[in-house]
C-alpha cells in the first residue's frame, strides 16, 4: 500500500528549529518529486517545498534560506529541516507526492508544527 | 508574488449545478499551469479530484469535470450530493518547481 507517515511537529519557540519527516512505504522517494504544503488552522494550503528525483529542490518565498527539504534513500524519507520559526509558521504540515501525472496524488496525514512562546 | 484566487464561498442545492473558478494574477491559466483540484473537508488532508485540467483520478465520481473557461481552470460540479460540501483548491505550476494553491472555495449545500 501506498502510504506517507509525516512525524517530527510539536511546540517550537520563535526562533527556534525543528526538523519534519515523511516516511514513504509502497515507493521509493527517490523515484519521484516530494513535496511540503502546510495549512496553518482555519487557513488554506500554502505549497512549502519539493524535492526532485534529480536532487534539485525548491522553496517558497516564505521559506527560502530558514527551511531544507532533503532525503534519505536508504531509509526511504523526506525531511523538512525548519530554523528561525516565525508564529506565522505553525500549521498542519503535509507530506505529499506525485506517483502519476498529477501534481500531487497522494498525502499524508499531516503533522501539526506550534511555534509560540 | 503569484496569487492565485478562487471564490471564497459558494452555495448550491441538491441535485444542482456549480461551477468552482481558479484565476491566476500572471494572466490566463494554461494547460501548461497543469491544473489541479483537490477537495478537502475538515480535519482531512486534501483528496486529489482532478489532474492536468481535466483527468479524472480513478476515485473521482463522474459529476466533477474540470476545465478551462475564459482564462480561468474551472471545476464543475452536476447533480451535486450533500457530501459534497467541502472546501476546494485548485493547484497551479509555474516553472521552476514553484507550485501556488488557490486560496480555495467553501462549497455550501444547502
Amino acid at each position: 500500500e501506498v502510504q506517507l507517515v509525516e512525524s517530527g511537529g510539536g511546540l517550537v519557540q520563535p526562533g527556534g528549529s525543528l526538523r519534519l519527516s515523511c516516511a514513504a512505504s509502497g515507493f521509493t522517494v527517490k523515484t519521484y518529486y516530494m513535496a511540503w504544503v502546510r495549512q496553518a488552522a482555519g487557513k488554506g494550503l500554502e505549497w512549502v517545498s519539493v524535492i526532485y528525483s534529480d536532487g534539485n529542490t525548491y522553496y517558497a518565498d516564505s521559506v527560502r534560506d530558514r527551511f531544507t527539504i532533503n532525503r534519505d534513500n536508504s531509509k526511504n524519507t523526506v525531511f523538512l529541516q525548519m530554523s528561525s520559526l516565525r508564529v506565522e509558521d505553525a500549521a498542519v504540515y503535509f507530506c505529499a507526492s506525485s506517483l502519476g501525472g498529477a501534481l500531487i496524488d497522494i498525502w499524508g496525514q499531516g503533522t501539526m508544527v506550534n511555534v509560540s512562546s | 508574488q503569484t496569487v492565485v484566487t478562487q471564490e471564497p464561498s459558494l452555495t448550491v442545492s441538491p441535485g444542482g449545478t456549480v461551477t468552482l473558478t481558479c484565476a491566476s494574477s500572471t494572466g490566463a491559466v494554461t494547460i501548461a499551469h497543469y491544473p489541479n483540484w483537490f477537495q478537502q473537508r475538515p480535519g482531512q488532508p486534501p483528496m486529489p479530484l482532478i489532474y492536468s485540467t481535466n483527468i479524472k483520478h480513478s476515485w473521482t465520481p463522474a459529476r466533477f469535470s474540470g476545465s478551462l473557461l475564459g482564462g480561468k481552470t474551472a471545476l464543475t460540479l452536476s447533480d451535486v450530493q450533500p457530501e459534497d460540501e467541502a472546501d476546494y483548491y485548485c493547484l497551479l505550476y509555474y516553472g521552476r518547481g514553484q507550485l501556488v494553491f488557490g486560496g480555495g472555495t467553501k462549497l455550501t449545500v444547502l
